[in-house]
């Protein structure tokens, strides 16, 4: 079984909202990531969480915040969004060597 | 540093054609090698992976690449496509060795669209 599950599917929020997306695997792999794709565009990463704690920030702005609550999930709270956010997050999740990146669906996130 | 280059940003063909997905790579040690796809509205799939050992690789859904160190490359082939391929294909790279939680460098992808 190599299932990641993002919730939710689809989030619209405005730019003053605060909204969370969550990311959960069960597969015991001890790294998990945050991604950012823009259409037609391959993934950014933005963060990576190696053993629950936060090994890569990929310079993100403050209005996304990571957290890794436990070795099985992945949250990333969003406040002060801008439009140009709007894109498809992805979460992804790896055991050690080799670096194998496992996807989720991913969250389609609207910023109006 | 890594780098990955798709030589083709578009791949139309006819169904029951075969295809070759082109990925060349760059790095100054030993690496890993994998192809994803992308349905449209979906996430990535592991197609498949080139960790050490046979240079021929097998995936899922009837795909194979071949690692060819000398020319640095990773190309992905299918003998004979289906309509439900058409999809995003990435080529991505990560070190040899490396833990987990390490990068991977992604091409920037190569849209291949199966017409009937």
């Amino acid at each position: 079984d190599t299932e990641v599950t993002q919730t939710p599917k689809h989030l619209v929020m405005g730019m003053t909202n605060k909204k969370s997306l969550k990311c959960e695997q069960h597969m015991g792999h001890r790294a998990m990531y945050w991604y950012k794709q823009k259409a037609k565009k391959p993934p950014e990463l933005m963060f990576v969480y190696s053993y629950e704690k936060l090994s890569i920030n990929e310079s993100v702005p403050s209005r996304f915040s990571p957290e890794c609550p436990n070795s099985s999930l992945l949250n990333l709270h969003l406040h002060a969004l801008q439009p140009e956010d709007s894109a498809l997050y992805l979460c992804a999740s790896s055991q050690d060597v080799p670096n194998i990146q496992y996807f989720g669906a991913g969250t389609r996130l609207s910023v109006l | 540093a890594q780098s990955v280059t798709q030589l083709d940003s578009q791949v139309p063909v006819f169904e029951e054609a075969p295809v070759e997905l082109r990925c060349n790579y760059s790095s100054s040690v030993s690496v890993y090698l994998f192809w994803y796809v992308q349905y449209p509205n979906q996430g990535l799939q592991l197609l498949l992976k080139y960790l050490s050992g046979s240079t021929l690789v097998k995936g899922i859904n009837g795909f194979e690449a071949e690692f060819n160190k000398s020319q640095t490359s990773f190309h992905l082939r299918k003998p004979s496509v289906h309509i439900s391929d058409t999809a995003e294909y990435f080529c991505a790279v990560s070190r040899y060795g490396e833990t987990s939680g390490s990068r991977l460098t992604f091409g920037e992808g190569t849209q291949l669209t199966v017409n009937p």
